[in-house]
């Protein structure tokens, strides 16, 4: 499989813990994105890196939450201290390199369930 | 800012009935637009795109036109199958910033019956 992975898929943690999810890219692409969708709403951008480089955070990204690209390939987010508001689905995508003719290529998703 | 409105749904239609998903957006300058669909248990998935006004985006039957009067890019198809049941996302990038990062609409969801 050559798409956009992410992992775990579910993730049921309590109040106050950290968590940590991964998103793998499609080879090669330069840029990676992270968005969050809550119930009911469309995705909401939160960040993006350009290969390992962070240029871009949403003020939805309270610092609570950090996201990292080492080495251009990978990515994490990590949420430190969750709340309940954290609950949501994080998405992450993908593209090629900057400009509208570059599709950008949606992963699965990680649903975060913070009780 | 730059945002999008979309028809709330869920629109339910019989199979081979007509489809209209309505999309309006604000945007300064001229935004690239995008319809993205969401099958069940899987990711968000391209539809098509239209990157300057008057341009129609197409493909497996849906058809959108930019239209920078009206600010809409509608999606239709004009005989909608159960396989088409989904969520519908209406999203547009911004020119100029350089990010490319996507403001979606909040979706609507399609059901299709027998």
């Amino acid at each position: 499989d050559t798409g956009v992975s992410q992992d775990p898929r579910h993730k049921i943690t309590k109040r106050g813990q950290n968590v940590t999810f991964r998103c793998d890219p499609i080879s090669e692409h330069n840029r990676l994105y992270w968005y969050r969708q809550t119930l009911g709403q469309g995705p909401e951008f939160l960040t993006y890196f350009q290969n390992e480089a962070q240029l871009e955070k949403s003020r939805l990204l309270s610092d609570r939450f950090s996201a990292e690209r080492p080495k251009g390939s990978f990515s994490t987010l990590e949420i430190q201290r969750t709340e309940q508001g954290d609950s949501a689905m994080y998405l992450c995508a993908s593209k090629l390199r900057q400009g509208s003719s570059y599709e950008q290529y949606f992963g699965p998703g990680t649903r975060l369930t913070v009780t | 800012g730059n945002s999008v409105t979309q028809m709330e749904g869920p629109v339910t239609l019989s199979e081979e009935a007509f489809l209209t998903i309505n999309c309006t957006y604000t945007a300064t300058g001229y935004p690239s637009l995008f319809w993205y669909v969401q099958y069940p248990g899987e990711g968000l998935q391209l539809l098509l795109k239209a990157t300057k006004a008057d341009d129609k985006g197409s493909n497996k039957g849906f058809e959108a036109t930019y239209r920078k009067e009206t600010t809409s890019f509608h999606l239709e198809k004009g005989s909608v199958q159960v396989s088409d049941s989904a969520v519908y996302f209406c999203a547009l990038s911004a020119p100029g910033d350089g990010t490319d990062k996507l403001i979606f609409g909040t979706g609507t969801r399609l059901q299709v019956f027998p």
